[in-house]
């Protein structure tokens, strides 16, 4: 596709539950991040990938959140028995992951999925 | 300490004005700086980035950085209602850290006819 693509868009869950979300990048794009923003909030770094290998997964808040990427492509954010304070907008973002001189990396952003957790 | 701090805001200007926005780090190791635009309900999207001490400039934007007390700024000339937004600092990690993209709280810019 020409941007990068999120599903599900909103996702309304009951707290105990599993859910998955899972990003689709740009064609291309070798970087791959995982962002939450919770509301009114800036955005929280929780992993992200090099291929298919995660050099960074400081960002995880729980042993409940998983993240895998196959193939250098599609990116699936696991999160097991949701609690109420998971409510936020999973934001995924790729790259090129391109260096010229001191180093650019243009993330492009996804719109989102909304999770709430009742 | 928050590894990227900027002033919440909200920063209120008149429209024609300049807006200056401000970001500090603590990485000292960190070699690029991005400004991110947020609208409502919106994902963010690159302003400008900026690697080498000193000014850089683009249209109405200008990105200001000073590594030695690891500052970063982002001036917006001509200031219009249309950029009313939340804008994010982003920087990148030292060391083997390069690939992380840790961003700030974001300050929310109000532009008033």
């Amino acid at each position: 596709g020409a941007g990068v693509s999120q599903s599900p868009s909103n996702k309304v869950t009951e707290k105990g539950k599993d859910v998955e979300l899972r990003c689709d990048p740009i064609s291309g794009h070798t970087a791959l991040y995982w962002y939450r923003q919770s509301l009114g909030q800036g955005l929280e770094f929780l992993i992200y990938f090099q291929g298919n290998s995660a050099p960074d997964k400081s960002g995880l808040p729980s042993d409940r959140f998983s993240a895998e990427r196959t193939g250098g492509s599609v990116s699936t954010l696991t999160i097991q028995r949701t609690q109420q304070e998971d409510s936020a907008v999973y934001l995924c973002a790729s790259s090129l992951a391109k260096w010229t001189g001191g180093g650019y990396r243009e993330l492009f952003f996804g719109e989102g999925s909304r999770l709430t957790v009742l | 300490q928050k590894e990227v701090e900027q002033n919440s805001g909200p920063l209120s200007v008149p429209e024609g004005a300049i807006a200056s926005l401000n970001c500090t780090y603590s990485d000292r190791g960190s070699q690029s700086f991005f400004w991110y635009r947020q609208y409502s309900g919106k994902s963010p999207e690159l302003i400008m980035f900026i690697y080498s001490n000193g000014d850089k400039e683009d249209g109405r934007f200008t990105a200001q950085l000073n590594k030695a007390s690891q500052y970063v700024s982002l001036l917006i000339r001509d200031s219009q209602p249309s950029d009313s937004a939340t804008y994010l600092c982003a920087v990148t990690g030292g060391g083997t850290s390069y690939g992380k993209l840790t961003f700030g709280q974001g300050t929310i810019l109000t532009v008033h006819p």
